[in-house]
């Protein structure tokens, strides 16, 4: 089945600090892969998305590559700012008709940005 | 576009009553929903899979006679937790899904936090 293993948090960072959250997955074939971001009290927004091989999604600094070689997802930001702080969490869809067309979720990572 | 929203926001009731969940897609036609359950500090659980016009696919260990899901038309999914008990308090968040892409992007609603006493 799907899978999405993600690092366990909480992740503290000061404020401009360089952050990876990795996240790697088990699918069949070349599943699309997303990074959602949940501020505190707040439903899932889409932060970022890839969705073949060698794919970059970028969106308000962060990015993150489709490495189908190391099946992996990882989330970059070169500064963090305290307005980061959030839960982020990695998912996947499978390719039509190669799974169910449901999110997979990895458990999420909680980053705590200091000023 | 793509704005998934949910009704009520947040909800308090009595154990033993019932409480609906409206989840609406504004800008496109759903024809597929998912219904998520998220626990404090926890991930996203799919709890069931709602299809436009045919019942609904649950989850295993998901009670469809708890959690009724009505999806009477392309834009509009209903969740009615039945007999609510404390236990069923939680955050439950909607998901659609728009055909048109071809990678099966899904666009989250807000959240309904479920407050059970």
């Amino acid at each position: 089945g799907n899978s999405v293993t993600q690092m366990e948090g909480p992740v503290t960072l000061s404020e401009e600090a360089f952050l990876t959250i990795n996240c790697t997955y088990t699918a069949t074939g070349y599943p699309s892969l997303f990074w959602y971001v949940q501020y505190p009290g707040e439903g899932l927004q889409l932060l970022l998305k890839a969705t073949k091989a060698d794919d970059k999604g970028s969106n308000k600094g962060f990015e993150a590559t489709y490495r189908k070689e190391t099946t992996s997802f990882h989330l970059e930001k070169g500064s963090v700012q305290v307005s980061d702080s959030a839960v982020y969490f990695c998912a996947l869809i499978p390719l039509p008709g190669t799974g169910r067309r449901a999110l997979t979720f990895g458990s999420g990572t909680r980053l705590q940005v200091q000023p | 576009g793509a704005v998934v929203s949910q009704h009520p926001s947040w909800v308090i009731c009595k154990s033993g009553t019932s409480v609906k969940i409206e989840c609406r897609s504004l800008d496109f036609q759903a024809t597929t929903m998912f219904w998520y359950r998220q626990f404090p500090k926890q991930s996203l659980m799919l709890m069931a899979t709602s299809n436009e016009g045919s019942k609904a696919t649950y989850e295993q260990g998901v009670e469809k006679d708890k959690f009724l899901i009505n999806h009477a038309s392309l834009t509009l999914s209903t969740l009615t937790v039945t007999s609510a008990h404390p236990e069923d308090s939680s955050f439950y968040i909607c998901s659609a899904q728009n055909p048109g892409q071809v990678y099966n992007e899904q666009f989250f609603g807000p959240g309904t936090r479920l407050t059970v006493l």
